[in-house]
């Protein structure tokens, strides 16, 4: 694809419930990070994978929060149990190059507009 | 700590005014600086980058942005803006040696025709 997509674009869940999010990356791309745009808040860093590189976990808010890349490609971010304080637009970007160095430029998704009732 | 600051939360400009959106920073190393705009139901797309060099970088959509390291600011400049400009932006900055980036909350940009 051309660029990073994201599906779906919008979930509406209820408390409690566990949902899914994915993310394809630009092909070829080795880095992949996955943010969190709350309302009036700047973009919250989540997670970042690197090749098969382990990855840094340091930004999931807790341990509802997970996320796997199969075959250093697609990504899927998971939230068990979801609150309402978990309602917020879930960002991915992918880049290019194996340091991930700030100097490659991030390509971002459209987003998953999340909602928890 | 580091720390990105956009003291203005939204800005409303008339069409083929001039615009300058204000971003400081906060870091210990050699900032990496970027100006993202996002529009409605999009992702960011990235509109210009400083690494080194000339303090006057210039992006894509007419942007310009000027780093003033006795400032510790990035401001974003148009000369003239266009009603499609109407999005939010947002200012960025990492560190070599770093994948992560330190997004400001945003600034957004209104246009009255």
């Amino acid at each position: 694809g051309a660029g990073v997509s994201q599906s779906p674009s919008n979930k509406v869940t209820e408390k409690g419930k566990d949902v899914e999010l994915r993310c394809d990356p630009i092909s070829g791309h080795t880095a992949l990070y996955w943010y969190r745009q709350s309302l009036g808040q700047g973009l919250e860093f989540l997670i970042y994978f690197q090749g098969n590189s382990a990855p840094d976990k340091s930004g999931l808010p807790s341990d509802r929060f997970s996320a796997e890349r199969t075959g250093g490609s697609v990504s899927t971010l998971t939230i068990q149990r979801t609150q309402q304080e978990d309602s917020a637009v879930y960002l991915c970007a992918s880049s290019s190059g194996t340091s991930g160095g700030p100097a490659n430029e991030q390509f971002f998704g459209p987003g998953t507009r999340l909602t928890v009732l | 700590a580091q720390s990105v600051t956009q003291p203005d939360i939204h800005i409303t400009v008339s069409e083929g005014a001039s615009l300058e959106l204000r971003c400081n920073y906060s870091y210990g190393a050699t900032p990496y600086l970027f100006w993202y705009v996002q529009s409605p139901g999009q992702g960011l797309q990235l509109l210009l980058k400083y690494f080194s060099g000339d303090t006057l970088v210039q992006g894509i959509k007419g942007f310009e942005a000027e780093f003033k390291r006795s400032q510790s600011s990035f401001n974003l400049r148009k000369p003239s803006v266009h009603w499609s400009d109407a999005a939010e932006y947002f200012c960025a900055v990492g560190a070599k040696g770093t994948y992560k980036y330190i997004f400001g909350t945003g600034t957004r940009l209104k246009v009255l025709a």
